[in-house]
């Protein structure tokens, strides 16, 4: 089956360090691929998607590369700030499927201190 | 505005005691879901339905049931709750034709203890 592996947690960085979460996942056929971000107290959120390989995903500063050959979609950020500060999802969706049907990864906690 | 409500956003119950989660959206999906979140666990799907009268079970679907009599609700029953359901649970939903891209959109959560 479908399945995704994000980094263990949770994770703290100072303002403005360079922010990297890994994400590998294993599925048939070529999945779509999704990162979501949690703001304390609220629901998910899409941050960023790719849905073939090669293709980057970017938004509000986030950026993350869908590697076929590594089966990988590690999210990246250059410079990270305080209100980045959120649980990060990375999620798969199965080869062909238009519509929400999900694996999520088990979520990385980021914290960023000033 | 475009959103996807839960209720009750908190809940404090007890074994036993029948409850039920609603959710409605106004965007007009096909798509829903039910998915709860545990720490170390991510999110687990429990139920997901494609359409009106169309459910099917997900990852973790004992001690729950769900409906869809509209398109735009999809209640979550716990006929018997028991304290390994005690969770934060999301009801999501998104387009199945015409344009969907995989993106799922969220409630806010229902935070749920069974004592």
């Amino acid at each position: 089956g479908n399945s995704v592996t994000q980094m263990e947690g949770p994770v703290t960085l100072s303002e403005e360090a360079f922010l990297t979460i890994n994400c590998t996942y294993t599925a048939t056929g070529y999945p779509s691929l999704f990162w979501y971000v949690q703001y304390p107290g609220e629901g998910l959120q899409l941050l960023l998607k790719a849905t073939k390989a090669d293709d980057k995903g970017s938004n509000k500063g986030f950026e993350a590369t869908y590697r076929k050959e590594t089966t990988s979609f590690h999210l990246e950020k250059g410079s990270v700030q305080v209100s980045d500060s959120a649980v990060y999802f990375c999620a798969l969706a199965a080869g062909g499927t238009s519509y929400g049907k999900l694996t999520f990864g088990q979520g990385t906690i980021l914290t960023v201190h000033p | 505005e475009a959103q996807v409500t839960q209720n009750p956003r908190y809940l404090i119950t007890v074994t036993g005691k029948k409850l039920t989660v609603t959710c409605s959206q106004n965007m007009n999906h096909e798509y829903m879901s039910w998915y709860r979140q545990d720490p170390g666990l991510g999110l687990r799907q429990i139920y997901y339905s494609m359409n009106v009268e169309v459910t099917d079970k997900g990852d973790v679907p004992e001690g729950y049931k769900v409906s869809r009599k509209e398109k735009r609700n999809f209640p979550l029953i716990l006929e018997s709750p028991s304290p390994n359901q005690t969770s934060l649970y999301f009801c999501a939903s998104s387009l199945v034709r015409g344009g969907g891209t995989g993106e799922l959109f969220f409630g806010e959560g229902s935070r749920l203890t069974v004592l």
